[in-house]
């Protein structure tokens, strides 16, 4: 089973920085089955960004996704408000799905 | 528009089963898979397993198989996660989603299921 670490566990920026997020799997997974997903509180979690770096429908073009292989980014050029949440990463290839822990994005 | 419409909240002593639903409305909902992931109380996203609406072939992952089954109805659009041997570690809000060539794309608003004696 693959499992991803996210980092940092938490990042505090203020509005208007820019967000950098990392995901790890623990062995190499094709691009084209690695997603992120936003989570505010008592909401349910929303697709952002998927197949690596394509991004959802409706989706501000100020997230953006990269990485291959092992290492994965989910990057938020410019902090608005409503984008402190939490953010997972998911794999979803043809084995066991996983999610990573998850990095929580507050206001500094 | 898509709609996913989970059934509501359940109390259940441990040991018990629970059977969840979800009634898709919106889209043709044989031609997608459903995937079901549950949250602990501050937790992070745990995934349940994945069942194909299309031929019901399912997939769970191993430390819930055996104690975790996916069905769907096509009859009636509507999708089920059932779960026996509750413990209290079972306490979480179950999410329902829609999977569209594996990615998750549409939400349902979760049902809270609580183990408690």
């Amino acid at each position: 089973e693959i499992v991803l670490t996210q980092s940092p566990g938490t990042l505090s920026l203020s509005p208007g920085e820019r967000a950098t997020l990392s995901c790890r799997a623990s062995q190499s997974v094709s691009s084209t089955y690695l997603a992120w997903y936003q989570q505010k509180p008592g909401q349910a979690p929303r697709l952002l960004i998927y197949a690596a770096s394509t991004r959802a429908t409706g989706i501000p073009d100020r997230f953006s996704g990269s990485g291959s292989g092992t290492d994965f980014t989910l990057t938020v050029t410019r902090l608005e408000p409503e984008d402190f949440a939490v953010y997972y990463c998911q794999h979803y290839g043809s084995s066991r799905w996983t999610f990573g822990q998850g990095t929580k994005v507050e206001i500094k | 528009q898509v709609q996913l419409v989970q059934s509501g909240a359940e109390v259940k002593k441990p040991g018990a089963s629970v059977k969840v639903s979800c009634k898709a409305s919106g889209f043709i909902f044989s031609t997608y898979a459903f995937t079901w992931v549950r949250q602990a109380p501050g937790q992070g996203l745990e995934w349940m397993g994945w069942i194909s609406a299309y031929n019901g072939d399912t997939k769970y992952p191993l430390n819930l198989q055996g104690r975790v089954t996916l069905t769907t109805d096509t009859s009636t659009s509507t999708a089920y996660m059932e779960l026996r041997s509750l413990t209290s570690d079972d306490t979480a809000v179950y999410y329902c989603a829609r999977v569209e060539s594996g990615i998750i794309d549409s939400w349902g608003l979760g049902t809270l299921v609580t183990v408690s004696s």
